[in-house]
């Protein structure tokens, strides 16, 4: 089956970039999906299509594919952002499956 | 606003079953895909099915093919999921979640949340 290798953890300060990293063997064309997710709460997406913000999140979240590695970069990093991340795909083969990584811990300094 | 309200969770023993359900509103719910994500304790997400809007195409994660069963019921905007055969395994919080398009499935753009599901002897 298809997977996706995230970082367990990142770690930033106050102000600095956050940068989060997405690897599959090859994303075939499908776009990159990114949640974000607090203690207790259900996940929020953040970053769709690849580099496309849903309503109401911060410009700060931004996203880019290579076809090999997804990127998720948070800048100039607020004690808010504390989070877990995961990155996700539509598996269009033979899955048909919404595939997940294995999660960031974003860490603020 | 898109709210969906999961019920149904609690403690079931191995081999036992539950059926969780999920409330949606705020949107036409017959034109979305729906799925059924977990989380078990500190772990990562975990997407266990998908129904259609229609109830014409439904996907299982492996981990649960033939034990799990989805449906909806377009009429009172809710989905279904069916647990039979319960493992110590499938113990999590059950995650109802709404497709970001009308009649694809692509990621998820709305969330419950979530139903605890305990399986323990």
């Amino acid at each position: 089956s298809y997977v996706l290798t995230q970082p367990p953890s990142v770690s930033v300060a106050p102000g600095k970039t956050a940068t989060i990293t997405c690897g599959g063997d090859y994303f075939g064309g499908q776009s990159v999906h990114w949640y974000q997710q607090k203690p207790g709460q259900a996940p929020v997406l953040v970053i769709f299509y690849d580099s496309d913000r849903p309503s109401g999140i911060p410009e700060r979240f931004s996203g880019s594919n290579s076809g090999n590695t997804a990127t998720l970069t948070i800048s100039r990093v607020e004690a808010g952002d504390e989070a877990d991340y995961y990155c996700q795909v539509w598996g269009s083969g033979s899955d048909h499956s919404y595939v997940f990584g294995s999660g960031t811990r974003v860490t603020v300094l | 606003e898109v709210q969906l309200l999961e019920s149904g969770g609690g403690l079931v023993q191995p081999g036992g079953s539950l059926r969780l359900s999920c409330a949606a509103s705020g949107f036409t719910f017959s034109t979305y895909a729906m799925s059924w994500v977990r989380q078990a304790p500190g772990k990562g997400l975990e997407w266990v099915s998908v129904m259609s809007g229609s109830g014409g195409t439904i996907n299982y994660a492996e981990s649960v093919k033939g034990r799990f069963t989805i449906s909806r019921d377009n009429s009172k905007n809710t989905l279904f999921l069916q647990m039979n055969s319960l493992k110590v395994e499938d113990t999590a919080v059950y995650f109802c979640a709404k497709d970001v398009l009308p009649g694809i499935t692509d990621c998820f753009d709305s969330w419950g949340q979530g139903t605890l599901v305990t399986v323990s002897s």
